[in-house]
């Protein structure tokens, strides 16, 4: 499985933009970028995931480099809600294993 | 939609007992997963079932660990016998089909504790 690293952790406003990054240099043609975060003492949640283009969701947008060896999650407004572990995922088309890193604690102050 | 429910919450035990932990997909998933989630190894994927037929368990640790999907609203995880370092958190999760489009839905978890 391509490996991802993604900084140990994060701190935001509330009610300001943040930008989750991830790197993935190894990454192949057919790999899809996967987020999921964990909010406290629940199970993974899909956050959302892409393949070149950026997408838009209604919990985030997902920022695709050109070259695929990066991306960034972002939350446009985060809320206190939004503190939650977020992990960024690659899986190949045909994949149905989800490879969980360390992902990004995120920690939103008021 | 329930979502994916799992029983118990909480599991408290000796060393040596059996342990069985359930899983309830969402209704017209076919693939189901069970995860293992540590402080030190982090959330891994133990096992998986498409069609209620087992695809990968090349996560399960040991003979201890066994599962089953008898049909496609229930699966089950057993540890027998249980051990100290099998406490964690046990998520079981669903999905309808296989590929990287589909994203998972996970249960709430079941916290065990094997003293």
């Amino acid at each position: 499985d391509a490996k991802t690293t993604q900084p140990n952790s994060m701190e935001s406003n509330e009610e300001e933009p943040v930008h989750l990054p991830c790197n993935h240099s190894t990454i192949s043609g057919t790999d899809y970028i996967h987020w999921y975060r964990q909010l406290p003492s629940q199970g993974p949640e899909y956050v959302i995931h892409g393949l070149t283009s950026n997408v838009n969701n209604r919990m985030a947008s997902l920022a695709i480099a050109e070259d695929r060896k990066s991306s960034t999650l972002i939350l446009h407004r985060a809320t206190l809600r939004d503190a939650a572990v977020y992990y960024c995922i690659l899986r190949p088309e045909y994949g149905n294993k989800l490879v969980f890193g360390a992902g990004t604690i995120l920690r939103v102050k008021s | 939609d329930a979502g994916v429910i799992q029983s118990p919450r909480h599991e408290v035990t000796e060393m040596g007992q059996e342990v069985t932990l359930r899983c309830k997909p969402i209704s017209g998933h076919n693939s189901l997963f069970w995860y293992r989630q540590t402080m030190m190894r982090g959330l891994e994927l133990l096992i998986y079932f498409n069609n209620n037929v087992p695809i990968d368990d090349s996560g399960m640790p040991e003979d201890r660990f066994s599962a089953k999907m008898p049909n496609a609203s229930f699966s089950t995880l057993k540890i027998q016998p249980s051990e100290p370092r099998d406490s964690a958190v046990y998520f079981c999760a669903s999905s309808l089909g296989r590929q990287s489009l589909v994203s998972q839905y996970f249960g709430p978890g079941t916290r065990l504790l094997v003293l």
